[in-house]
């Protein structure tokens, strides 16, 4: 069974202060995405990550993927307010290619706080 | 078009209640998902459709019910439902995995109230 592990749970920032949220993931996957949500609101997808030492970067985020290690980052770089919010990754279950849908497993997110 | 519509985006309902959410999504995608997520988890799949049929049901409860009448809309019927159903219902689309990715779109989702 895919077990998706993210650390921290709970990360409260300084603005202009650099971090990284951590993502291990228990057996094989070569996809993983993540995902930004606001409160209250839905899941806006940031970075789809395919293969190994796949790196993407938009704007203060990067995220980066190491699937021999079964392992994803995401960097933030001089953190600002409007950064706060909850981020999800998220891996398929292999398996479930060819023709069927894989289950998208998400990890618990990590609730970020960017205080000035 | 890269939305996800959902509809209501509010919904209050009784436990003898029969209702429906109802999702839409115009960007050819032959993958649609249904997701129940509870305060401060995260999203929890329920049903995953491809080329409008049923490919995963995760042993969720008979009270739900999804359709797929066409390959842009996504319908999950609600009938006899608990309290402890009250959640953020998300629906989300994708490519077929093996043919571009798989990443998946997610609507706004229905804040579901059962009293």
């Amino acid at each position: 069974e895919l077990k998706v592990e993210q650390n921290p749970l709970f990360l409260s920032m300084q603005e202009g202060k650099n971090y990284t949220i951590y993502c291990n993931y228990s057996t094989t996957s070569d996809r993983l995405y993540w995902y930004r949500q606001d409160p209250g609101k839905s899941l806006e997808s940031l970075f789809v990550l395919l293969s190994n030492g796949a790196v993407k970067q938009e704007g203060r985020l990067m995220a980066s993927l190491d699937t021999k290690a079964r392992l994803s980052t995401l960097h933030i770089t001089a953190a600002v307010h409007d950064l706060s919010a909850t981020y999800f990754c998220a891996v398929v279950e292999r398996g479930n290619y060819g023709g069927s849908q894989g289950n998208l497993i998400f990890g618990k997110g990590t609730k970020l706080s960017v205080k000035p | 078009d890269t939305e996800v519509t959902q509809t209501p985006k509010h919904l209050v309902m009784g436990m003898t209640n029969k209702k429906s959410l109802k999702c839409e999504q115009h960007m050819g995608h032959r993958a649609m998902y249904w997701y129940k997520q509870k305060a401060k988890k995260p999203p929890e799949l329920m049903f995953v459709y491809s080329y409008e049929k049923l490919s995963i049901n995760e042993s969720v409860p008979s009270r739900f019910s999804p359709e797929c009448p066409n390959s842009s809309l996504l319908n999950l019927h609600l009938h006899a439902l608990q309290p402890e159903d009250s959640a953020l219902y998300l629906c989300a689309s994708s490519h077929v995995l093996r043919d571009r990715g798989g990443e998946q779109y997610f609507g706004p989702g229905t804040r579901l109230t059962v009293t």
